[in-house]
């Protein structure tokens, strides 16, 4: 079985600054895909960014990055710039092949932006 | 965003109600999901369904049921609404082999049961 593990339940970041939320995840399978997803007050949850297992190279969607480290089975997210806009629940998530697409979900971190 | 639907986003009923949530989705995927989440809390995938007529409990246990009659459309029941269903349910959905197996999630069903 999968599991994800979010160890920072709240984080805070001056707006134009950046933050970097961890994640960490463990399983036994090679192939797999990483996720996080962005989940404002009340508002629907939505892909920020993904990663492929099987690529070496970063993902990277504008001012969001992540640093996919595969040996050490690390997941972090950087928001580059944060905005106001940022301050959500951030929640990293896991699937597979294998796994039949579902989605093991970490706890969330929730990410407040001080202007 | 993606093109899934969940009506009603918000539904305050009495205790023993018995409640339909919709869910619908316009993107032709294959696989949709229920997933349960209490404010601020992570999500607990409750049932899911790999097509048409497929259709398999997660990993919360959950008194809801749910079909899977069309493919575009996932609804969940609750036949004698409690209190403790008090919550917010996702639906999501996804296509295999697509977009990295990526999920995409309707905007949410807020349920209280007074």
């Amino acid at each position: 079985a999968q599991t994800v593990t979010q160890s920072q339940p709240e984080m805070s970041v001056q707006e134009a600054e950046t933050v970097t939320l961890s994640c960490t995840y463990d399983t036994s399978e090679s192939d797999y895909y990483l996720f996080w997803y962005k989940q404002p007050p009340s508002r629907q949850m939505i892909l920020v960014i993904r990663q492929e297992a099987y690529k070496q190279q970063n993902a990277t969607e504008n001012r969001f990055s992540v640093n996919f480290q595969k040996a050490a089975k690390s997941f972090s997210l950087k928001i580059s710039d944060s905005q106001l806009g940022d301050a959500a629940m951030y929640f990293c998530a896991f699937t597979s092949n294998n796994a039949g697409n579902m989605l093991t979900f970490g706890g969330g971190t929730r990410l407040m932006v001080k202007p | 965003e993606a093109d899934i639907y969940q009506t009603p986003r918000y539904l305050v009923i009495g205790t023993g109600k018995k409640i339909t949530l919709e869910c619908s989705q316009t993107m032709g995927h294959d696989k949709m999901y229920w997933y349960q989440q209490d404010p601020g809390m992570e999500l607990h995938l409750i049932h899911y369904s790999y097509g048409v007529n497929s259709t398999e409990k997660g990993d919360l246990s959950s008194e809801s049921t749910v079909s899977r009659i069309r493919t575009e459309h996932f609804p969940l029941t609750l036949e004698s609404a409690r209190p403790s269903h008090t919550s917010q349910y996702l639906c999501a959905s996804s296509h295999t082999g697509a977009s990295g197996n990526t999920i995409y999630f309707g905007e949410g069903s807020w349920l209280t049961v007074v």
